[in-house]
């Protein structure tokens, strides 16, 4: 089974601190996502990256930015967290090899308040 | 750009009962396919189904199934002999050739016993 897996569960910071969440997935796959979740927003895609030290702006790009070192490992890094920046945070990952149709597999999500 | 619509918030069924969640998308893809996840109170969010656009005969898993209406950009979910455990969070999306996923806002499901 593929498996996903974010750093934290729950994080709370302060304004302008600098946050780092990491997502790490064991599958060997070439696509990475990060989305944030709000309430009625449902999931919007912040970025994506489909490969070693590749990354594309998502719709909502604004105030993250993102760094892929390894295949395995994606973070997603808030220069400076501000409050509207609350919210779920979750992670995915598929593979690119007729993409298309292919599933993303979803980590459990990081739950980040910014106080 | 591809957009998902989920008319629905909330939803509620009896068990052992049939409902139906409503998605309607708008895409300029020529390929591309649909899918259901369902995210449980727990999170992780899971694939229900998909459906790849090009094919006509409707997707099943078990006790669910689509009625994909291409020409009406319909993809609706039917959750057949509801049970407890089907209670959750259902989004819609679609795909684009390089992955990206577009999701609907989501449908709350809850199961009454």
């Amino acid at each position: 089974d593929v498996k996903v897996t974010q750093s934290s569960r729950y994080l709370v910071k302060r304004t302008g601190e600098k946050v780092f969440l990491e997502c790490v997935q064991d599958m060997d796959h070439e696509n990475m996502f990060w989305y944030r979740q709000d309430p009625g927003l449902g999931l919007r895609l912040i970025y994506f990256s489909y490969d070693v030290k590749m990354k594309e702006k998502g719709d909502i790009p604004e105030g993250y930015s993102v760094s892929r070192e390894k295949k395995e490992r994606f973070s997603l890094i808030l220069e400076s967290a501000s409050t509207n920046q609350t919210s779920m945070y979750l992670c995915a990952s598929s593979l690119a090899p007729g993409g298309l149709g292919n599933e993303q597999f979803f980590g459990p999500g990081t739950r980040l308040t910014v106080l | 750009a591809q957009t998902v619509t989920q008319s629905q918030p909330e939803m509620s069924v009896q068990e052992a009962e049939t409902v139906t969640l409503s998605c309607t998308y708008d895409t300029s893809e020529s390929d591309y396919y649909l899918f259901w996840y369902k995210q449980p109170p727990s999170r992780q969010m899971i694939l229900v189904i998909r459906q790849e656009a090009y094919k006509q005969q409707n997707a099943t898993e078990n006790r669910f199934s689509v009625n994909f209406q291409k020409a009406a950009k319909s993809f609706s979910l039917k959750i057949s002999d509801s049970q407890l455990g089907d209670a959750a969070m259902y989004f819609c999306a679609t795909s684009n050739t390089g992955n990206q996923f577009y999701f609907g806002t989501g449908t709350s499901l809850t199961v009454i016993p």
